[in-house]
């Protein structure tokens, strides 16, 4: 069975203090690993999807890594409007069935 | 605007009480998924739909019955409602990326 651990939960930083959120990871056959943002009372919004170990992605202050067991999303000088919570997800084997962290809720004060 | 969109956006219901969630596509996607998000617990699956006319379990299906209308519709349906499917709701559709729906929020009483 697909499992995905993030952490911290919960993360307060103050305007332009860095950070990173991390997502360990255990599957069968990797087939990608999306990270999402979740704003209150809204779905999910698609940020980045990695494929394979050493692969990075960045948009605006966020840049997402990949290994073989986790990847981390860093946020770069964080701005208030980057308060939200952060899901990880992956996808593996044969189908296009994501399976998701619990989150974590980033609160950026200014 | 392209998307996925789903109805109610909010519904009470009491114990016992049945109800269809609707969601429609208007991406082409083939893919579409149930999900339910309950705090600390992040998203799980109920049920989703490869492709129209076939449907499958996911990890927490029991309660909930589905119906993939056509390439664009995907019902979600509680027969009876019982307090412990109080969640928000999220459809999906995908090709390679999901795009969510915003959510229903459901309260059974």
């Amino acid at each position: 069975e697909d499992q995905v651990t993030q952490s911290p939960e919960a993360l307060r930083l103050q305007e332009g203090e860095s950070s990173s959120l991390n997502c360990s990871y255990t599957v069968s056959g990797l087939r990608g690993l999306f990270w999402y943002r979740q704003d209150p009372g809204k779905g999910p919004e698609f940020l980045f999807t990695l494929y394979s170990a050493g692969e990075e992605k960045e948009k605006e202050r966020l840049k997402a890594t990949l290994t073989k067991k986790e990847s981390f999303l860093h946020i770069t000088a964080p701005k208030p409007e980057d308060s939200a919570t952060y899901l990880c997800a992956v996808q593996a084997g044969n189908d296009y069935k994501l399976s998701f962290g619990a989150g974590t809720t980033v609160t950026v004060r200014a | 605007n392209a998307g996925v969109t789903q109805t109610p956006k909010f519904q009470v219901l009491k114990t016992g009480q049945s109800m269809t969630l609707q969601c429609a596509q208007d991406m082409n996607h083939n893919s579409m998924y149930w999900y339910r998000q309950d705090p600390g617990m992040g998203l799980r699956l109920i049920y989703y739909s490869a492709s129209e006319g076939t449907t499958d379990k996911g990890e927490v299906p029991n309660g909930y019955n589905v119906s993939r209308l056509n390439k664009r519709e995907f019902s979600l349906r509680l027969e009876s409602a019982a307090p412990s499917q109080t969640s928000v709701y999220f459809c999906a559709s995908s090709e390679y990326g999901y795009t969510f729906g915003s959510g229903t929020r459901l309260t059974v009483v």
